[in-house]
């Protein structure tokens, strides 16, 4: 069965780190692009960064640049955000996302971890 | 950033009736369009990409329309299992952006 467990959220006052974890199992994530989603409680979806199969590529939505940082290791079949710099407005449900091979949809979805960022 | 925008936000209908859902695009995203299910306290289901191709499991009563910047999801008979938030993606550039989200509701 093809599975995406996160890991890693929690409560974390602003300016604060955390790394969120994402461990695939059911199918070899070398072999997929991947992405982080993020979905503040009762609101929509956000896409915030997204790894090439080998690492070699990485991209960030704006809000983020600078302090998030996605990375992966493909022997552990392992997904990372790093996340620096905490705002309020990081508050969210963070999903781990596999993309279609071939293309760019979201075709397989974690549980998500929830951060909070609060004092 | 493409600009996704679904209407309406909320759909009032009935249990054996036909709901269509609107998204737009800011931009042409060609074909690079897909809906999502997300019921509450669940992740998003990929239920269509391509803007009309059904995802592998989604019933036929589910089906996508549309390109460049005018998309539809149509969901005929409705089923009680179907009344759920849904969410259409643009996959053409990045950031791949989401629609805000129709909520179908039971009338």
């Amino acid at each position: 069965e093809v599975q995406l467990v996160e890991s890693g959220g929690g409560l974390v006052r602003p300016g604060g780190s955390l790394r969120l974890t994402c461990v695939a199992s059911g199918f070899s994530l070398s072999n997929y692009w991947m992405t982080w989603v993020r979905q503040v409680p009762g609101k929509g979806l956000e896409c915030v960064a997204n790894i090439k199969q080998d690492g070699s590529q990485k991209y960030y939505v704006d809000s983020v640049k600078g302090r998030f940082s996605i990375s992966r290791d493909n022997a552990e079949n392992s997904l990372y955000l790093q996340i620096n710099s905490l705002r309020a407005d990081d508050t969210a449900l963070y999903y781990c996302a596999r993309d279609s091979p071939g293309d760019s949809y979201t075709d397989c979805w974690g549980q998500g971890t929830l951060v909070t960022v609060s004092s | 950033e493409v600009v996704m925008t679904q209407s309406p936000a909320t759909l009032s209908v009935s249990p054996g009736e036909r709901a269509t859902l609107s998204c737009r695009a800011s931009q042409s995203v060609r074909f690079k369009l897909a809906w999502y299910q997300q019921k509450l306290g669940q992740a998003p289901r990929l239920l269509i990409y391509g803007a009309s191709t059904r995802a592998t499991g989604i019933p036929a009563r589910f089906s996508g329309s549309g390109s460049g910047t005018e998309f539809t999801l149509t969901i005929s008979s409705l089923q009680s299992e179907d009344f759920a938030l849904y969410y259409c993606q643009q996959y053409y550039a990045w950031p791949r952006t989401f629609g805000q989200g129709t909520k179908l509701e039971i009338k």
